[in-house]
């Protein structure tokens, strides 16, 4: 059981929008930013977004995050079949004392 | 170029130790902490711990408190992870990853497969 909360699942067709969702609690995504990666099949994790909504150089601006309150997103914008991964958000938690993720989220390209 | 390499897969009986290294170039070693993050076969990611390169200090998941040590040498620019009392459910893939103590980032090993039989 993952301290934060994604769906299992997402999907769309090339050039739409999908967003994906990670629900947490004050101490955690409620004090503190958020991350995103992005995970590909086979590959290790790749930062995608931090603090909330910046990308890292070489992150395409179709990828955006978002925060309010003890949730946030991530928005991908005119979808690309190489966007078929999986996603994990994470934060710092700080009544564990380090950052815990989300379940993931594999991402389908229809 | 930033680089994190690995050491290569290792395989072990339950009850053993494993060490995995990591050996950074391309950045100033002690200018960013190191994680080190678990994934076991077709599940998520969890974090296990961090040393932060310049003065040795650690946090451990608290999961994986009194199994795993996790240090940084600087004479080689390399960190390392030890778990020990190690059990089928520690199959998995290790990996380390430069950031922030808040923010596991920008650049991540190749991965370890620790594979845990008898």
């Amino acid at each position: 059981q993952s301290v934060l909360t994604q769906p299992p699942s997402a999907s769309g067709t090339p050039g739409q929008r999908v967003t994906i969702s990670c629900s947490g609690s004050s101490s955690n995504i409620g004090s503190n930013t958020v991350n995103w990666y992005q995970q590909l099949p086979g590959t290790a994790p790749k930062l995608l977004i931090y603090r909330n909504n910046q990308r890292p150089s070489g992150v395409p601006d179709r990828f955006s995050g978002s925060k309010s309150g003890t949730s946030a997103s991530l928005a991908i914008s005119g979808l690309q079949s190489e966007d078929e991964a999986d996603y994990y958000c994470a934060a710092w938690d700080d009544s564990l004392n380090g950052p815990v993720f989300g379940g993931g989220t594999k991402l389908t390209v229809l | 170029e930033v680089q994190l390499v690995q050491s290569g897969a290792e395989v072990k009986k339950p009850g053993a130790t494993v060490k995995i290294s990591c050996k950074v170039s391309g950045y100033t070693f002690t200018d960013y902490y190191m994680h080190w993050v678990q994934q076991a076969p077709g599940k998520g990611l969890e974090w296990m711990g961090l040393v932060d390169p310049e003065d040795g200090e650690t946090i451990y998941a608290e999961k994986f408190q009194g199994r795993v040590t996790i240090t940084a040498d600087t004479s080689t620019d390399t960190a390392y992870m030890e778990l020990s009392s190690l059990r089928s459910e520690d199959t998995a893939v290790y990996y380390c990853a430069t950031g922030e103590m808040a923010t596991i980032g920008g650049y991540w090993g190749q991965g370890t497969l620790v594979t845990v039989s008898s």
